[in-house]
């Protein structure tokens, strides 16, 4: 069965600093890996994914995720925080060759102060 | 692109009664997801529909709980009698099938029972 971990229940950075969200996951074969976001009262919004190709994937508003199949971690990063970028994020996972169903972790709030 | 499309976007009903949820995919998307979101137990996904079709309702809590999808741009998640703890965001999303898909998410219904 695939599974999603994040590890962290919140990060806290400060704005102009970089921010690293982590994620691993576990799947019996090859992973497609994604980054949502959830801000206050809204939908998940789709980020970034890894489907194959480049390690790292570069996505929405600057966001970025390397994949690293043998630490078989996802971990979402931005160079440079916003306030604005305070949300909650969201790593999820499907395994290659099964139906659609995506796996979600429990989510990670990030907090950006000034 | 109008997005996912849900209804309403806030419920509020009383023990006992039927709720009726309305989601309208992106056009063109053949697979639609329904999710609920708690505090307590994350973002859990209900049941998802191929082509219309039910092909997971494995995490559709018990049989309170009903879904359909009569056509490719509707579907309907039912909950009679409605109980408090029911309480919580519930979220539609849609792909299209590629074997990549992202899936899409609509802007939830939060639903209280009183």
């Amino acid at each position: 069965a695939q599974s999603v971990a994040q590890p962290e229940d919140q990060v806290n950075v400060a704005e102009g600093n970089p921010l690293t969200v982590k994620c691993t996951y576990s799947v019996s074969g090859n992973p497609y890996l994604f980054w949502y976001v959830q801000y206050p009262n809204r939908g998940l919004q789709f980020l970034l994914k890894y489907i194959t190709g480049d390690n790292l994937v570069k996505g929405s508003y600057g966001f970025e995720a390397e994949f690293n199949k043998s630490q078989t971690s996802f971990h979402l990063k931005k160079p440079s925080a916003l306030v604005s970028d305070s949300a909650l994020y969201f790593c999820a996972v499907r395994e290659t060759g099964t139906a659609s169903k995506l796996t979600f972790g429990t989510g990670t709030r990030l907090q950006v102060t000034l | 692109d109008a997005g996912v499309i849900q209804s309403p976007r806030h419920e509020v009903t009383e023990m006992g009664q039927e709720v009726t949820l309305r989601c309208k995919p992106i056009s063109g998307h053949n697979s639609l997801f329904w999710y609920r979101q708690t505090m307590m137990r994350g973002l859990e996904l209900l049941i998802y529909f191929n082509n219309n079709v039910p092909i997971d309702d494995s995490g559709m809590p018990e049989d309170r709980f009903s879904a359909k999808m009569p056509n490719a741009s509707f579907s309907t998640l039912k909950i009679q009698p409605s109980e408090p703890r029911d309480s919580a965001v519930y979220f539609c999303a849609s792909s299209l099938l590629t074997g990549q898909e992202t899936q899409y998410f609509g802007p939830g219904t939060r639903l209280l029972v009183l």
